[in-house]
């Protein structure tokens, strides 16, 4: 069984500080890993895709891989109460099959 | 591009009656999954379907569950007869093919078993 891990949260920062949130994964064949933002009551929404090792940045938010460690994280910089939401991690690996992580649950309080 | 459309928004039915949603994929989107979404937890992936053909249904509780995808454009997942540990969102997604494609979800439904 492939396992995404997430620290469910909540994870609460002031406004304008950096959010970090972090994701672990079990399979070590994993290629693509990605990360979605679930509002409370709605559907999952794309934030960023990464797929080899190092950063990627998308304005405020970098997505950071290291699979030799098979660790995925996604910091949030100058964090705005509207980035208070469910973040979900997840991965596939060779069979295709995204796995989903349970979420982190992010609060930016003002 | 319109987005994944699901129907209905919201389902309430008595347990061991049945209940069938549907979800009409992105245009041109070749890949499509139903993922069930308990209450504080993350998705949870029912069925892969890539055109027409089921991909992977390993989590799929056949004994309830049934899900097609008849000519590879919309689907149908149909739970009969229902339990209460059912209630959850039943969330459709698409993507352009299988991943490293991202995902594109619908709004869910959101099914209530009494």
């Amino acid at each position: 069984q492939k396992e995404v891990e997430q620290n469910s949260g909540p994870l609460s920062v002031p406004e304008g500080a950096i959010a970090s949130l972090n994701c672990t994964y079990s399979d070590r064949g994993s290629q693509s890993f990605f990360w979605y933002r679930q509002y409370s009551g709605k559907s999952p929404e794309l934030i960023m895709s990464i797929y080899s090792n190092g950063d990627k940045e998308d304005g405020r938010f970098t997505a950071q891989l290291n699979k030799a460690s098979q660790y995925v994280s996604l910091l949030i910089r100058d964090s705005q109460p509207s980035d208070s939401a469910t973040y979900l991690c997840a991965v596939s690996g060779g069979s295709y099959i995204p796995t989903f992580g349970r979420g982190t649950s992010l609060i930016v309080h003002p | 591009e319109a987005g994944v459309a699901q129907s209905p928004r919201y389902k309430i039915i008595e347990k061991r009656q049945s209940v069938a949603f549907w979800c009409n994929p992105i245009s041109g989107h070749a890949t499509l999954y139903w993922y069930q979404q308990i209450l504080g937890q993350g998705p949870k992936l029912l069925i892969q379907f890539q055109n027409n053909g089921v991909v992977d249904d390993s989590q799929l509780p056949k004994d309830r569950f049934s899900a097609e995808r008849l000519k590879g454009v919309d689907s149908t997942l149909k739970i009969q007869p229902a339990k209460l540990e059912d209630s959850a969102v039943y969330l459709c997604a698409s993507s352009l093919d299988r991943a490293p494609s991202p995902l594109h979800f619908g709004n869910g439904t959101r099914l209530t078993v009494t």
